[in-house]
């Protein structure tokens, strides 16, 4: 199936340091979704973004809607032990068959 | 507002069997998606119902099915099941309209086919 493209696949970081995040396409997206998955559940909806060139922030987390409308970015400030899981990005499109396409992760772990 | 509900969360099934898979959206939402996580494919796209009738379908084969029934409440079955069906199966629920698709998902069923 369809994916986007997500990098880093991993990051290992220091408990405090800066994350970023980020998803491309060659799709035009009419939204971009964040969203943290722990192990053994559904992933959990950070941060949604409706407008090209949108910039959200929630809490330690701020995203951005690319002005091409072909790439998200998400970065976590100051991060904490609690922030180790997989992040992904989701897309919708209206075209083709899929409704929300998604990413293929970022693994991130942070080191007390 | 209760969040997304699936049951079971756990099933083993063995090769040949059937599997009903159950999702309660929440409350006012009337879009249900359904999708297959596997380490190596990651999160794809099953198939999404909306007024009980599927209104987008992804690229799996015909084993896979669903329905939504007048609550919005979704099932999805698989016949057949084969040792790569094996993943957790994730249900998505939405309002429906520009600006509202924001998909919120379940915990998962993770099958199991021995």
């Amino acid at each position: 199936g369809q994916q986007l493209n997500q990098s880093p696949q991993s990051m290992f970081i220091q408990e405090g340091e800066d994350v970023s995040m980020n998803c491309t396409s060659s799709s035009i997206f009419n939204t971009w979704l964040w969203y943290k998955q722990e192990p053994g559940e559904g992933p959990v909806l950070l941060i949604a973004l409706y407008k090209a060139g949108e910039l959200t922030s929630n809490g330690r987390l701020t995203a951005q809607f690319g002005i091409t409308r072909k790439d998200s970015f998400l970065n976590i400030s100051a991060s904490i032990p609690s922030d180790v899981g997989i992040y992904f990005c989701a897309g919708q499109t209206t075209s083709g068959t899929y409704k929300y396409i998604f990413g293929t992760g970022t693994r991130l772990k942070v080191l007390a | 507002k209760a969040g997304v509900t699936q049951t079971p969360r756990y099933l083993i099934k063995t090769r040949g069997q059937q599997v009903t898979l159950s999702c309660s959206p929440i409350s006012g939402h009337r879009s249900v998606s359904w999708y297959q996580q596997t380490p190596g494919q990651g999160l794809q796209f099953l198939f999404e119902y909306f007024s009980e009738t599927q209104r987008n379908k992804g690229n799996f084969p015909g084993r896979f099915s669903g329905r939504q029934f007048s609550n919005s409440r979704s099932e999805m079955n698989v016949s057949t099941l084969e040792l790569g069906d094996s993943a957790l199966y994730l249900c998505a629920s939405s309002l429906v309209g520009p600006g509202q698709e924001t998909q919120y998902f379940g915990p998962g069923t993770r099958l199991l086919v021995l």
